[in-house]
């Protein structure tokens, strides 16, 4: 069965620190990733997708990198600020699986003071 | 620019009834989903049109019910919902079908059956 799990569950941090979040993914054949981030009560808003052949990709402050070898990828945030805040949903979708995403059940991640 | 927008955002129903769940997407995207997001599961597909004039199941569709209305409307219609359908629900819309699409959400309809 195809899986996406991410650790870990919930994270607490210090605002200003930065924190690396992990998804391992067991789907195959695969054809991309996402890091989607989820507000309280909003819908999901996308933070980054790569394809296979790509390692690493940025946005802002979130950097995620991907090893296909290894089926794993991380979400790194640097400098956390208290709008990180959030639940951090890593995506896997299959090559020629038409619209089937595979979701994981998030990371719900706490910035505090 | 509104995106993709969802009615109602809240909802409460008794067992048996029904109602439908509206969406519409301003960005002119040929497809669009309906997902249900539950504790401790990741969202899973309900039902998608990959173009207007065609709708699709997806991983869990039994008890749900869609229509295209147009290339801007795609509702979902639960005909007489049960406790298992309470339940936060997602539209999305993306360009076009495929999973090399972005995929946009709207804000959400978290629906209780008592």
């Amino acid at each position: 069965k195809n899986q996406v799990e991410q650790s870990p569950q919930s994270l607490i941090i210090l605002e200003g620190k930065n924190c690396t979040l992990q998804c391992n993914y067991t789907v195959s054949p695969f054809s991309n990733l996402r890091w989607y981030k989820q507000d309280t009560g909003r819908g999901p808003v996308s933070l980054t997708i790569m394809t296979f052949s790509e390692n690493t990709k940025s946005n802002g402050r979130y950097t995620a990198t991907l090893d296909a070898d290894t089926k794993q990828s991380s979400l790194h945030i640097t400098a956390s600020q208290l709008s990180d805040s959030a639940s951090y949903i890593c995506v896997v979708s299959l090559t020629g699986g038409g619209n089937k995403l595979t979701f994981g059940t998030g990371t719900q991640l706490k910035v505090e003071l | 620019n509104a995106g993709v927008t969802q009615t109602p955002k809240f909802q409460v129903l008794k067992t048996g009834q029904s109602m439908t769940l509206q969406c519409a997407q301003d960005m002119n995207h040929n497809s669009m989903y309906w997902y249900r997001q539950d504790p401790g599961m990741g969202l899973r597909l309900i039902y998608y049109s990959a173009s207007e004039g065609t709708t699709d199941k997806g991983e869990v569709p039994n008890g749900y019910n869609v229509s295209r209305l147009n290339k801007r409307e795609f509702s979902l219609r639960l005909e007489s919902a049960a406790p298992s359908q309470t339940s936060v629900y997602f539209c999305a819309s993306s360009e076009k079908p495929g999973s090399s699409y972005e995929q946009y959400f709207g804000p959400g309809t978290r629906l209780t059956v008592t």
